[in-house]
């Protein structure tokens, strides 16, 4: 069985720039969760999706949002990137968003 | 504010002998607690979780030990082998309070395991 995928791996922006980031859960989850992870700390909660609904929101600003499709997989939106934004950006599916959470390999943006 | 704090950077084990990660917090109203392991360009794994109704879970190798008066919880692995070196994070939620089951993250340990 596949676990989750992110795509893409790695990604390079430029600064103003917009950028897209996508995630396909498990077969079965239909709860997602976004976390952002900067260098030298732990991940930081973004959105968690549930049914296709926004669920729960963290500390972000509003340049970042997120949906979830009718197949659960979802997209991470973040616009006018800043050099801040650099971080691994982890999703995580879940088959009701209450733990039991299984993690895919990120995807590493670098924004110059 | 770090509401969840791993002060030790790194740690470093002789093969066989005990691990310890310790992981302390200040919100009171956590309630579950959980250890992920993390290697390189590969996402966080759960390995082990606690409620805070509970002082001690095992699983194999691994026991997680939970003081709440002391807000503070232990990894314990025994015996530390290779494969365990990677980075420890221990998370933490509020489960009453959060109905997106938000997990509050430490910065982690990076555990070393020397053979």
């Amino acid at each position: 069985d596949a676990g989750v995928t992110q795509s893409p791996t790695h990604l390079i922006k430029t600064r103003g720039q917009h950028v897209t980031l996508r995630c396909s859960p498990i077969s079965g989850h239909k709860s997602v969760s976004w976390y952002q992870q900067v260098l030298g700390q732990g991940p930081q909660f973004i959105f968690q999706y549930y049914e296709k609904e926004e669920r729960g929101r963290g500390n972000f600003p509003d340049r970042f949002s997120a949906r979830q499709f009718p197949n659960y997989s979802s997209e991470l939106n973040v616009n006018a990137l800043l050099l801040g934004d650099s971080a691994l950006y982890l999703c995580a599916s879940s088959l009701t968003g209450n733990y039991g959470y299984t993690f895919g390999s990120g995807t590493r943006l670098t924004v110059v | 504010d770090q509401q969840v704090k791993q002060n030790s950077p790194s740690l470093s084990v002789q093969e066989g002998r005990i691990s310890i990660l310790n992981c302390d917090y200040t919100n009171s109203m956590f309630d579950y607690f959980l250890w992920y392991k993390k290697y390189p360009a590969e996402g966080p794994t759960f390995l082990i979780s606690i409620s805070s109704i509970k002082d001690k879970n095992e699983d194999g190798r691994f026991t997680v030990f939970l003081n709440k008066s002391a807000k503070h919880l232990s990894l314990h692995i025994v015996p530390s082998q290779p494969g365990d070196s990677a980075v420890y994070f221990c998370a933490a939620s509020a489960r009453l309070l959060d109905s997106n089951y938000q997990l509050i993250w430490g910065a982690g340990t990076k555990l070393i395991i020397k053979p």
